[in-house]
């Protein structure tokens, strides 16, 4: 099973920040933290991952604790198309192929 | 930006018929995926392929299916016969290393449909 705690779902007017949380509270050392999304039955995207310091690109940035037991991935200013099933997943790194999706969180941009 | 290509988009067969769903990775990728995901539920790992052969795979993936990449571009998998329950989005997905290295691509699936 995923490695990952996350809210079933969440709203977010339009234009404002969306903050999805995750919970890994089992998190080892060595292990990443990506989000992945999808829209509406496409294929899953990636949207940005990282191990421990805050990361941000052109999509979202990911805050991570100090502890690195939770993270936040950040939408800073949300559009209806950022409506979607957001998935936070831990891998190990230099590991076995599989990664595990879990039921994500369900982000609905209101207009 | 490169992408990972999927066909068919849907693709309709009756039970215990074969079938083959295909896939063009990004070219310079080395890991390839199947993943699948029946109408309402989790997206679930199917197989990994690296070097020609499988990484691994998950319960899910029995003798009746298989991968290939019989001409180094192309990667399939085939269901030899197929059941009701195979009814589902397939997903292909590539990378150049092995997932927790580098972000994975994934295409836009075959919807996959039996009858």
């Amino acid at each position: 099973d995923a490695k990952t705690t996350q809210p079933t779902s969440m709203d977010c007017a339009e234009g404002r920040a969306a903050n999805l949380p995750c919970n890994h509270s089992t998190i080892s050392g060595n292990e990443y933290v990506y989000w992945y999304r999808q829209i509406h039955s496409q294929g899953p995207q990636y949207i940005i991952h990282g191990l421990k310091n805050n990361e941000t690109n052109e999509m979202a940035s990911l805050i991570i604790t100090e502890d690195r037991k939770s993270s936040t991935l950040i939408l800073p200013h949300a559009t209806l198309r950022d409506t979607a099933v957001y998935y936070c997943i831990v891998r190990l790194r230099n590991r076995d192929d599989k990664i595990i999706f879990g039921k994500g969180t369900r982000l609905h941009i209101l207009p | 930006e490169p992408e990972v290509t999927q066909t068919p988009s849907h693709q309709v067969t009756q039970m215990g018929q074969e079938v083959i769903l295909r896939c063009v990775p990004i070219s310079n990728h080395l890991y390839f995926y199947w993943y699948r995901q029946i109408l309402g539920q989790k997206v679930e790992f199917l197989v990994s392929f690296y070097n020609n052969e499988i990484s691994e795979k998950s319960e899910i993936f029995d003798d009746q299916f298989s991968v290939e990449r019989p001409d180094g571009s192309n990667f399939t998998l085939k269901i030899r016969s197929t059941k009701l329950e195979d009814s589902a989005m397939y997903f292909c997905a590539s990378s150049e290393a092995p997932w927790a290295n580098t972000e994975a691509f994934f295409g836009q699936g075959t919807r996959l449909t039996v009858v």
